[in-house]
């Protein structure tokens, strides 16, 4: 078992540029999450797919940031352009499904710094 | 909105101590009670799992209770480790979403 993968591990990037991170979720989870961590505001979580379609994006911030998830074995965040308060840890995540008894399952994050 | 406390934000006990990390949430309408360790600069690795009809999960050393009455679990860890030092996080799943307390830093000290 891989466990989940992001890419890339770290990203520094200047204000207004484009900015995507990957994600390959655990093979037969049908969930995936993406979440933003922040020493101030902690874990918030941004969107999240039930075979691979958006369920809830209320937690996306702004018109900046989009998610697709075109297969099952792939997911993007994008943000453009980007900011410097969108300096964050990003973690996707996933499940075997939404819901009780299903664990979740983190990748080590991108580091994003935006200057 | 579902909201999740864990408190204290930081403890630092001595090794082969046991020791009790708090968490309570808003929302009574869970279904799984989730905790996770988090060690600097990774992510975040999943330890205990409670489901809404259970009231704890062991695994090891770890102990997790869940009350839903009074919105509370706790993570009993047993003769500590400094390998135990970690950010420990607990997480609601409610409203089909799952909400993060903001963790309590451990620090065992050798």
């Amino acid at each position: 078992d891989a466990g989940v993968i992001q890419s890339p591990r770290h990203e520094v990037t200047e204000m207004g540029q484009e900015v995507t991170l990957r994600c390959k979720p655990i093979s037969g989870h049908n969930s995936l999450f993406w979440y933003r961590q922040t020493m101030m505001r902690g874990l918030e979580l941004l969107i999240y797919f039930n075979n691979n379609v958006p369920i809830d994006d209320s937690g996306m911030p702004e018109d900046r940031f989009s998610a697709k998830m075109p297969n099952a074995s792939f997911s993007t965040l994008k943000i453009q352009p980007s900011e410097p308060r969108d300096s964050a840890v990003y973690f996707c995540a996933s499940s075997r499904r939404q819901g009780a008894g299903s664990p979740l399952h983190f990748g080590n994050g991108t580091r994003l710094t935006v200057t | 909105k579902q909201e999740v406390t864990q408190i204290p934000a930081a403890l630092s006990v001595p090794e082969g101590e046991n020791l009790v990390l708090n968490c309570s949430f808003t929302d009574s309408a869970i279904y799984n009670l989730q905790w996770f360790r988090q060690d600097p600069g990774k992510g975040l690795t999943s330890l205990l799992l409670i489901q809404s009809s259970q009231r704890e999960q062991t695994s090891g050393r770890l102990n997790a209770s869940l009350d839903k009455s009074s919105g509370r679990s706790t993570l009993y860890i047993a003769a500590s480790q400094p390998g135990d030092s970690a950010t420990y996080l607990c997480a609601n799943f409610g409203n089909e979403k799952l909400t993060f307390g903001t963790g309590t830093r451990l620090t065992i000290i050798p």
